[in-house]
Formats: C-alpha cells, sequence, structure tokens
C-alpha cells in the first residue's frame, strides 16, 4: 500500500515568519493530497488540498505545491500567527475510498 | 463542523469485554471511515464503507469489525477489547464527486482499555 513520510515532526518559528513542512508519497497512481490541521483535543479540519493534475494551490496565507515526478508535496504557511499553532498532517489518496497519513508536524508559532 | 457525531466521547473499559462504537452522520455522504490516532503513528485507517453493507479493511484492522446497514450509521466493534486498542478513535466521511474527494472527521472517541 501506499507509505506517506512527513518532515519534520516539529517545527518552531517566529511570529510572522514562513513554515514549511514536507511530505513524499511512494504510490506514483495517488493522485489526491489534503492537509489536515489538527488543534489539541480537535478534530482534525482540512485547511487546503490538491490534486495531480495542478502544481501548486494558493489560500490566503497558506499554499501547497505538488512534484508529481519526485513525488513529494508541501505545505507552505506564510506570515504565521500564534493560531497557527497545530499539528498538521499531510494524507495521500488514488482512490478517495483510502487515504494514508503521515505522522504529523507539530507547529510552534512563538509571538 | 459537517453533521458527523460519535458516541460515546469517552469511555473506559476492561481487557476482554466487547465495546462498540458508534458514527452517525447527516450529510447522507456515501463513504465513511474510522481511525485510530497514536502518538507518533499519525491517523491510521481501520475499515472503511464504500456504501450500506459495503466494507473493506485498512490498515490496522486485526481485533475490529464494523457493519454498516444504513446510510448514516457506522459501528466500529472491537470484539474482546486489548490495552492495545486504547487509542484516540475518529469516525470520517466524504462523497466523492468529479471534483471532490474531501474527508470530514468527527469529534473523536476517547477509549482507554484497563
Amino acid at each position: 500500500g501506499e507509505n506517506v513520510e512527513q518532515h519534520p515532526s516539529t517545527l518552531s518559528v517566529q511570529e510572522g515568519d514562513s513554515a514549511v513542512i514536507k511530505c513524499t508519497y511512494s504510490d506514483s497512481a495517488s493522485n489526491y493530497f489534503p492537509w489536515y490541521k489538527q488543534e489539541l483535543g480537535k478534530r482534525p479540519q482540512l485547511i487546503i488540498d490538491i490534486r495531480s493534475n495542478v502544481g501548486e494551490k494558493k489560500d490566503q496565507r497558506i499554499a501547497v505545491t505538488l512534484n508529481k515526478t519526485a513525488k513529494h508535496f508541501s505545505l507552505h504557511i506564510t506570515e504565521t500567527q500564534p493560531e497557527d499553532s497545530a499539528v498538521y498532517f499531510c494524507a495521500a489518496s488514488w482512490t478517495g475510498n483510502q487515504f494514508y497519513f503521515g505522522t504529523g508536524t507539530s507547529l510552534t508559532v512563538i509571538p | 463542523d459537517a453533521g458527523i457525531t460519535q458516541s460515546p466521547r469517552h469511555k473506559v473499559t476492561e481487557t476482554g469485554t466487547p465495546v462498540t462504537l458508534r458514527c452517525h452522520q447527516t450529510e447522507n455522504h456515501r463513504y465513511m471511515y474510522w481511525y485510530r490516532q497514536d502518538p507518533g503513528h499519525g491517523l491510521r485507517l481501520i475499515h472503511y464503507s464504500y456504501g450500506v453493507k459495503d466494507t473493506d479493511k485498512g490498515e490496522v484492522s486485526d481485533g475490529y469489525s464494523v457493519s454498516r446497514s444504513k446510510t448514516e450509521d457506522f459501528l466500529l466493534t472491537l470484539e474482546s477489547a486489548t490495552s492495545s486498542q486504547t487509542s484516540v478513535y475518529f469516525c470520517a466521511i466524504s462523497e466523492r464527486t468529479s471534483g471532490s474527494n474531501e474527508q470530514y472527521f468527527g469529534p473523536g472517541t476517547r477509549l482507554t482499555v484497563t
């Protein structure tokens, strides 16, 4: 099955700086790549996603890039704010039936 | 949040007892999923359903069974709970269309097996 690796596992940035989280996947058939944000004690929430026919997608301060050849995708958060502090998960799916998740990145934004 | 509820939200049970967790949705989505979340492992798929009475195994299905007799309900059963099944369990739903297969999560159930 698919294997998704996520780095780094923890990330600390100063408020206003950018944060980048990277994921790699193994199955070249994967074609849908969502990112989730999970605050402490809460459910994961979808924040952005990208499909394999697109190289980049942006939504305000959040962007995701996809490199199909290298089988990796990244989450970029610009102008970070303390409320961006959370655990972020990447995932990969090729059928929409099964989603394979990375192990998460704990982001801390220091005021 | 999408209309997904889970019950119970917290449960403590003893090793060897059966446990059933319930996921209920009001979105009429076709796909439903059960995940477990453990530190260092992220979210791992236990079972999923692609329609009423249609289910399949995920990557960590041993020790778990599921049933879906109605579109809105997806049950997860631990036939004989073990301490290794102490975890937070999340239900999720999705409706795969030509433009989307976004997945939405329920609030979670914290299960402790003593």
